[in-house]
């Protein structure tokens, strides 16, 4: 199948600062990728869906100021989690699709990023 | 809006047992389902998957299948081992325009020798 990338796997950053993940499809064009959060012992929550070249579309609930996402290329995702605290600690995972009206395209997900924020 | 019901974990079964996980989901038009899995530190990884009404999906010896009827996506294996100790996600995804996928809140399976 195709192959999602994320990075880094796991990071650890001190309270207020900044951190970047990043999410590639290395071998498909992605015109949708998608951001989850997954808390401990619960299942994956859908954060928001970004589309190549427009701003992303956040579910009820997430900050969009705090999470920002980036989708600049059609191979490229970005989450900057800003001014992280504590409780943003998390684990973090992308999913790519290429998107066709449709057509029942698969998702494939990165092996997602552990955020741990002291 | 869509959601998806799966059995609380975890669950803890001998080697070589037969495995059920039960599966429900509530979605209009004609979701496609999937069944995931997370080893421990790990990303997800996709199962298996249906995409129509009666479809079987089947890998490394887990099926699952479509019940359109019931709503149900109930997955099995006749016979587990120690390395499909993991949660189990089961999921859907819609028909609309992104395809936006649900997920269960995960079952913990945890196979001792």
């Amino acid at each position: 199948g195709a192959v999602v990338s994320q990075h880094p796997s796991w990071v650890i950053c001190k309270s207020g600062t900044s951190v970047k993940i990043e999410c590639r499809s290395l071998d498909f064009q992605a015109t949708t990728m998608f951001w989850y959060r997954q808390f401990p012992k619960q299942s994956l929550m859908l954060m928001a869906t970004s589309n190549e070249g427009s701003k992303a579309t956040y579910e009820q609930g997430v900050e969009k100021d705090k999470f920002l996402i980036n989708h600049a290329s059609l191979t490229l995702s970005t989450l900057t989690v800003t001014s992280a605290h504590p409780e943003d600690s998390s684990f973090y995972i992308c999913s790519a699709r290429r998107v066709i009206v449709g057509v029942n395209t698969e998702a494939f997900f990165g092996q997602g990023t552990r955020l741990t924020v002291v | 809006g869509d959601s998806v019901t799966q059995m609380e974990g975890p669950v803890t079964l001998s080697e070589e047992a037969f495995l059920t996980i039960n599966c429900t989901y509530t979605a209009t038009g004609y979701p496609s389902l999937f069944w995931y899995v997370q080893y421990p530190g790990e990303g997800l990884q996709l199962l298996l998957k249906a995409t129509k009404a009666d479809d079987k999906g089947s890998n490394k010896g887990f099926e699952a299948t479509y019940r359109k009827e019931t709503t149900s996506f109930h997955l099995e294996k006749g016979s587990v081992q120690v390395s499909d100790s993991a949660v189990y996600f089961c999921a859907l995804k819609d028909s609309g325009g992104y395809q936006k996928v649900t997920f269960g809140t995960g079952t913990k399976l945890q196979v001792i020798p």
